[in-house]
């Protein structure tokens, strides 16, 4: 158990929906990253936040946005889902944002769109 | 070409053998993560190093910058090595983590 928590564990939606992933980091991290993983484009880093404010972005579409609390929990919202947007969502965190600072993931969520 | 190259895509091995996973990158890094994902789907980060070699367990990863490539080695397999091993090199932009991943290498070990 890495100490993340991802809610929910799995969701089916449909296209056009929106719907909100939920990341709680471990304990005194500060940093929460946000990944996917596709079937055809494996695993691609989204988003990372740091203390509440956005710190690097990756291959995150506009329809997709996230943010981080004072509570230091995250959520990422994806809306106008399409088929292509059944994916595990990931998120992991760290102490802090440099580089000697270990990831530690959380189990995922299963998004599917029908 | 990908910025992130791994082989073998597959592995069968049988129990026992001395198993090793390549990855090579195109670019400069700051660090280097080997992850574990086992078909549950969840993901283990194994080791993260920047230079020389990890070791934990039965599980040796070693990195060399100037070439741009890191190994994962696995002594005395066993079926529950079995799993997607992830190569996640580290990018620095700008002040901030970036890491970009391999397609991954499926390991099957049998007894």
């Amino acid at each position: 158990d890495s100490g993340v928590t991802q809610t929910p564990k799995h969701l089916i939606t449909a296209t056009g929906q929106r719907v909100t992933l939920r990341c709680s980091p471990r304990s005194g991290d500060l940093s929460v990253y946000w990944y996917q993983q596709s079937l055809d484009q494996g695993l691609q880093f989204l988003i990372q936040y740091y203390n509440g404010e956005e710190r690097a972005k990756g291959n995150i579409l506009e329809r997709f946005s996230a943010q981080q609390f004072p509570d230091l929990h995250s959520e990422l919202n994806l809306s106008s889902l399409e088929l292509g947007d059944s994916a595990l969502y990931f998120c992991a965190s760290s102490v802090a944002s440099g580089q000697q600072y270990e990831q530690y993931f959380g189990p995922g969520t299963r998004l599917t769109v029908t | 070409k990908n910025e992130v190259e791994q082989s073998p895509q597959n592995l069968t091995a049988q129990e026992g053998e001395f198993i090793t996973i390549n990855c090579s990158y195109s670019v400069g890094i700051s660090a280097l993560h080997w992850l574990q994902q086992h078909p549950g789907g969840g993901i283990v980060s194994l080791f993260m190093l920047s230079s020389g070699k990890k070791k934990h367990g039965r599980l040796i990863a070693t990195i060399n910058i100037q070439e741009k490539h890191s190994s994962l080695h696995i002594t005395a397999s066993h079926p529950r090595d079995s799993a997607v091993y992830i190569c996640a090199p580290r990018l620095l932009i700008q002040g901030a983590q970036k890491l970009v991943f391999g397609q991954g290498t499926r390991l099957t070990i049998n007894p």
